[in-house]
């Protein structure tokens, strides 16, 4: 158990439509990363929030958008959802600002975009 | 971009050991890491080296780390059911750059 939580475990959702994924980081920790796995592939990094601004983000389009709160929670948004965007949705959190540090998983949430 | 490399599928019979190779592209990578996956879970950590080691064990688990050939590998001794899963290899460059993984590699243990 990591300590990280992500709700909700499974999502589905139809074309065009819009979707919120939320993200508790560990204790202590106050960044988190996002990240899209689809089936049979690795994990593929989203962006990285630390205290509540973004630092630093992937190969991602802008409709992947994101938000931390003060409490070092996150959100994840996708507008215009695409059947590709099915995938699941893995929240990081780190101890630090710094890509480098070490990222501790949380479950994730399915997405399945019919 | 950067590449991470593994081969998708091993098979060991329960009590053998299992060795699980990764290779990559960057040379600037500055950590690198395996990660284990269950079916329908997150990825959990399973063990880190810094570049600058070659090698580093923990428990069932060693890693190797040939930073000329840019691979390495995570053995497991006397391997479990349990450790039926699929096992990602991830590194980390120089600077604030994010983890970059491999595709995964599924091992499958036989009783």
């Amino acid at each position: 158990e990591t300590g990280v939580t992500q709700s909700p475990t499974h999502l589905i959702k139809t074309r065009g439509q819009q979707v919120t994924l939320r993200c508790s980081s560990q204790s202590g920790h106050n960044t988190v990363s996002w990240y899209q796995q689809a089936l049979g592939q690795g994990p593929q990094f989203i962006f990285q929030y630390y205290r509540e601004e973004e630092n630093g983000r992937g190969n991602f389009p802008p409709r992947f958008s994101g938000l931390q709160f003060p409490n070092y929670s996150s959100e994840l948004n996708v507008n215009a959802l695409e059947l590709d965007d099915s995938a699941l949705y893995l929240c990081a959190s780190t101890p630090g600002r710094l890509l480098t540090d070490t990222q501790y998983f949380g479950p994730g949430t399915r997405l399945t975009v019919l | 971009g950067e590449d991470v490399e593994q081969s998708l599928f091993l098979s060991v019979r329960e009590g053998d050991s299992s060795v699980i190779n990764c290779t990559y592209t960057d040379s600037s990578s500055t950590y690198l890491y395996w990660y284990k996956q269950e079916p329908g879970a997150g990825l959990q950590l399973l063990t880190y080296i810094f570049s600058n080691m070659d090698m580093k064990q923990d428990q069932r688990l060693t890693v190797l780390l040939n930073k000329k050939d840019k691979h390495l590998s995570l053995r497991i001794a006397d391997t479990q059911t349990g450790d039926s899963a699929i096992y990602f290899c991830a590194e980390k460059g120089s600077g604030n750059t994010p983890l970059v993984f491999g595709k995964g590699t599924r091992l499958s243990v036989i009783a």
